[in-house]
């Protein structure tokens, strides 16, 4: 049971556009919702994240939009970089349990074209 | 360095062989996390500590693995009679309570290749 599905697999965006990635939930008890960023050999980083008390949250060229009802939530990557290639992952957890485990959709492959 | 730290960072081994694998946590982090991270998927949970203390176990943890974390600092995960199926990267991660206890600090992670 995939409790967060993300999506697309893969997307290539030209250098200065927008890059956007999708996840879907279904775990109503998730109350934080990052996002990672993985190099090739590295292991995941911590890009931003949000709790679902806010609708936006946004860092520099990175925006969360985060819709409750219909337990989505998506990364934005404004004026892409070819420096942004990397794979993502969302993640959530519940921080009601006892071990602040995320869990993470299966991740998606952006390549910046220069 | 302040960040955590794993080693080795690649394995090859041949299937029936033990191998183990450490993790040096950020130092002042009391939680610590292993992972699991196959080729096109996310990081899967395999285990968390407090402190020395082993709270939970995910089912992907078959009784072949073990993972320790004597006196509360590092910790190593063993994986015995190596299968083909058990080749991922095993990712180990930390955090801290406190203010910041959501932020989960990845290693590089260890790559096992089972032959």
């Amino acid at each position: 049971q995939q409790q967060v599905k993300q999506s697309p697999q893969s997307l290539i965006v030209q250098k200065g556009g927008i890059s956007i990635i999708n996840c879907a939930y279904e775990n109503t008890a998730f109350d934080y919702f990052p996002w990672y960023q993985q190099f090739p050999g590295k292991g995941p980083a911590l890009l931003i994240a949000i709790r679902p008390d806010v609708s936006e949250k946004k860092e520099g060229r990175f925006t969360i939009s985060f819709n409750k009802s219909a337990k989505q939530f998506s990364l934005h990557i404004m004026d892409s970089q070819p420096g942004d290639s990397a794979t993502y992952f969302c993640a959530a957890r519940n921080s009601g349990g006892s071990n602040y485990k995320l869990t993470f959709g299966k991740g998606t492959l952006l390549t910046v074209n220069p | 360095d302040t960040g955590v730290s794993q080693d080795p960072r690649h394995k090859i081994t041949k299937r029936g062989q033990n191998v183990t694998f450490r993790c040096d946590p950020i130092s002042e982090h009391n939680r610590l996390y292993w992972y699991r991270q196959t080729l096109g998927q996310g990081p899967e949970f395999l285990t968390y500590f407090q402190n020395e203390a082993q709270l939970e176990k995910s089912r992907l943890l078959s009784d072949r693995f073990s993972a320790e974390r004597p006196k509360g600092s590092f910790s190593t995960l063993e994986i015995q009679r190596t299968e083909q199926g058990d080749s991922a990267m095993y990712l180990c991660a930390s955090s801290s309570t406190g203010a910041t206890n959501e932020k989960l600090f990845f290693g590089s992670g260890t790559q096992l290749s089972v032959l």
